[in-house]
This record gives structure tokens, C-alpha cells and sequence, in this order.
């Protein structure tokens, strides 16, 4: 069965450092792929970066970049130089490539930035 | 189409009442999602279809839960005989499913239950 385990309830950060949110998943599959959404207080899930497994190249969006490392099935966000804006709870999700999966999310990070 | 919409944004009921919660998803989008995300945790897997055929349900689907996308359009979702368990917010998303993985969903701004 697929997991994912977001371990970091609480990350704090000050403005203009970057940060690390952790993600691990567990699957069998050879082919899935790799979502991570934020989710600000009013509630909305934004979509923020995407990684397919068999993609050799870390994916990157503007400040969001995602450090996979497929052997130790990880797939870590970086935001580098946070942003008071960037406070908010980030999930990390996974979809298999087969029909008749669904999108599968982590408990979530809640990331505080301060100035 | 400025996204997914979901009505009502906040539904109040007593307990042992039914209640319907509408999605309409990205017209073109074929794979509609409904979700149950109660406070600090991620949003649960509930079910899920592409077009009109439902494909997956979750355990946590008990029988007082029923969906419908009737012509792979919009979807329902019924809660019968609330329980004040079921408060959460329900998020629905959408996603075009072309046989690839790089299906980013998007999401509504949810409807949050709450039964009293």
C-alpha cells in the first residue's frame, strides 16, 4: 500500500533562509509520481511542484525546488529565501500510475515565517 | 471556467439530518476527487471517479456516504444521519487523466460541515 510520512509538524524559519520540509513515501510501484501542495489558513490547496519518478532531474518551480532521491524514496521540498507568504501547512502527496489510484497525501507540515 | 466550485462553502445541521454537497469540477477535467480533511491533519482519500464511473472508495466511505456524478459533470456527495464525527471540511479536486501521472489536481475551497 502506498504511505506517506511527513515527519516535521512545525518548521520555523526567518525570512530570506531556506527550508527543507521532509517527505518519505512508500510504494512498490515503479512508476508514480510526486505532488507537493500548500494550504494557507483560508483553505484553498495550492498546487506547488510536481516530480515523476522516472524524471533524472530534481524538479523546480520559481523558489520551490524538490530534492528526490529515489533510492531512499524521498522527496524533500526546498523553498529558498521564505517569504512571510509562505507561512502556511505544505502536504506532500503520491499518485501511481495506474488506473483506479488516487491522489494520497502526508499528515502535513505547518511552516511559520518569521521576520 | 475559473476553477473548481463547491457549494455550499459552510453547511450547519444537527445531528441525524442529511446533507448534500455539490462539486463542479474544470469542464474538461475527467477525474473528480472528493476528500475529508479535518483540522491539522491531511485531506483523507474518500472516492473518486473518472467521468461517471466512481473507481475507488475508501474504507472511510461508511454506508451513510454516497457520491454520484451522474453525467461525469458535477458530483454530489450525501452524508446520511450526521454524526458530529462527520464534521470536517469536504474538499473536492479535479484533474484531466490522459493515462500519465503529471495530473496535477486542482482543488475547491472546500465546504465545512458542521453537526451539531
Amino acid at each position: 500500500a502506498q504511505k506517506i510520512t511527513q515527519t516535521q509538524p512545525g518548521m520555523f524559519v526567518q525570512e530570506k533562509e531556506a527550508v527543507t520540509l521532509d517527505c518519505t513515501y512508500d510504494t512498490s510501484d515503479q512508476s508514480y509520481g510526486l505532488f507537493w501542495y500548500k494550504q494557507p489558513s483560508s483553505g484553498e490547496m495550492i498546487f506547488l511542484i510536481y516530480q515523476g519518478s522516472y524524471d533524472e532531474q530534481n524538479a523546480t518551480e520559481g523558489r520551490y525546488s524538490l530534492n528526490f532521491q529515489k533510492a531512499r524514496k524521498s522527496a524533500n521540498l526546498v523553498i529558498s529565501a521564505s517569504q512571510l507568504g509562505d507561512s502556511a501547512m505544505y502536504f506532500c502527496a503520491m499518485i501511481r500510475s495506474q488506473a483506479g489510484t488516487a491522489l494520497i497525501f502526508g499528515k502535513g507540515t505547518t511552516l511559520s515565517v518569521s521576520s | 471556467d475559473t476553477g473548481v466550485s463547491q457549494n455550499p462553502r459552510h453547511k450547519i445541521t444537527k445531528r441525524g439530518q442529511n446533507v448534500t454537497f455539490r462539486c463542479d469540477p474544470i469542464s474538461e477535467h475527467n477525474r473528480l476527487y472528493w476528500y475529508r480533511q479535518t483540522l491539522g491533519q491531511g485531506p483523507e482519500f474518500l472516492t473518486y471517479f473518472q467521468n461517471e464511473a466512481q473507481l475507488e472508495k475508501s474504507r472511510l466511505l461508511s454506508d451513510r456516504f454516497s457520491a454520484e456524478r451522474p453525467k461525469g459533470s458535477f458530483s454530489t456527495l450525501e452524508i446520511q444521519r450526521t454524526e458530529q464525527g462527520d464534521s470536517a471540511m469536504y474538499l473536492c479536486a479535479s484533474s484531466l487523466y490522459g493515462g500519465s501521472v503529471n495530473t496535477e489536481a486542482f482543488f475547491g475551497q472546500g465546504t465545512r460541515l458542521t453537526v451539531v
